[in-house]
């Protein structure tokens, strides 16, 4: 099973270059979210989605901009890079938004902004 | 508004003793509880959540937590730690108006001594 899948693992940007980073699950989950880990600050929600069509805002949505084609992908857009985007980026997925469901993890995203 | 402080940023404990993760929550709605593990370089997998129901919830890998509403807390432990336990333990509170959000407390490192 392949889960939660994203890429790529690591990346090099430069400051005002954009790029995306992809997510893919094949669990029919409809509910998929971004996530940002920083040293000492745990995890927090970047954007999130229940379903194909419709995205919301979590806490640190500014710079970063989302959308939902499909049931499966969920990429993370970043406009204009800066350095203190720089930061380990988690793609996550649940069955549905059920708060009680499990939520699973990518391996995440290693991305350095210089 | 919901938080989580995890007490100790860094634990260390010998190989065979007690592992005790702290872990204290904010919500003013009644709260799920979830702690995941985090290996070096690698993305979070669920060790165990509380929803409703038994207030001690064992999980994977002979962890097991608490619920204590009197205190507010859902502290993780083990009885006997084995040296693949060393790993970044993260704490994490949702309910049922949040959906799928979760908010995460800083992270415990857990390192093992032979």
């Amino acid at each position: 099973n392949a889960g939660v899948t994203q890429t790529p693992k690591f990346q090099v940007l430069k400051t005002g270059q954009s790029m995306t980073l992809q997510c893919a699950q094949d669990m029919n989950h409809e509910y998929m979210s971004w996530y940002r880990q920083d040293p000492g600050m745990g995890l927090r929600l970047i954007h999130y989605s229940v379903g194909a069509g419709i995205t919301d805002q979590g806490e640190v949505p500014n710079g970063y901009n989302v959308s939902r084609s499909t049931t499966e992908d969920f990429p993370l857009r970043l406009l204009s890079a800066a350095p203190s985007q720089t930061s380990v980026y988690f793609c996550a997925s649940s069955y549905s938004r059920d708060a009680g469901n499990t939520i699973y993890f990518g391996e995440g995203s290693w991305l350095t902004v210089v | 508004a919901q938080s989580v402080t995890q007490l100790g940023s860094h634990v260390s404990v010998s190989e065979g003793a007690l592992v005790l993760l702290r872990c204290n929550y904010s919500s003013s709605v009644p709260p799920y509880l979830f702690w995941y593990v985090q290996y070096p370089n690698q993305g979070l997998q669920l060790l165990l959540k509380y929803t409703t129901g038994a207030t001690l919830v064992k999980g994977i890998n002979g962890f097991e937590a608490e619920f204590k509403k009197s205190e507010t807390s859902f502290h993780l432990t083990k009885p006997s730690a084995h040296m693949s336990d060393a790993a970044e333990y993260f704490c994490a509170v949702s309910s049922y108006n949040q959906g799928g959000k979760l908010i995460f407390g800083q992270g415990t490192e857990l390192s093992v001594k032979p």
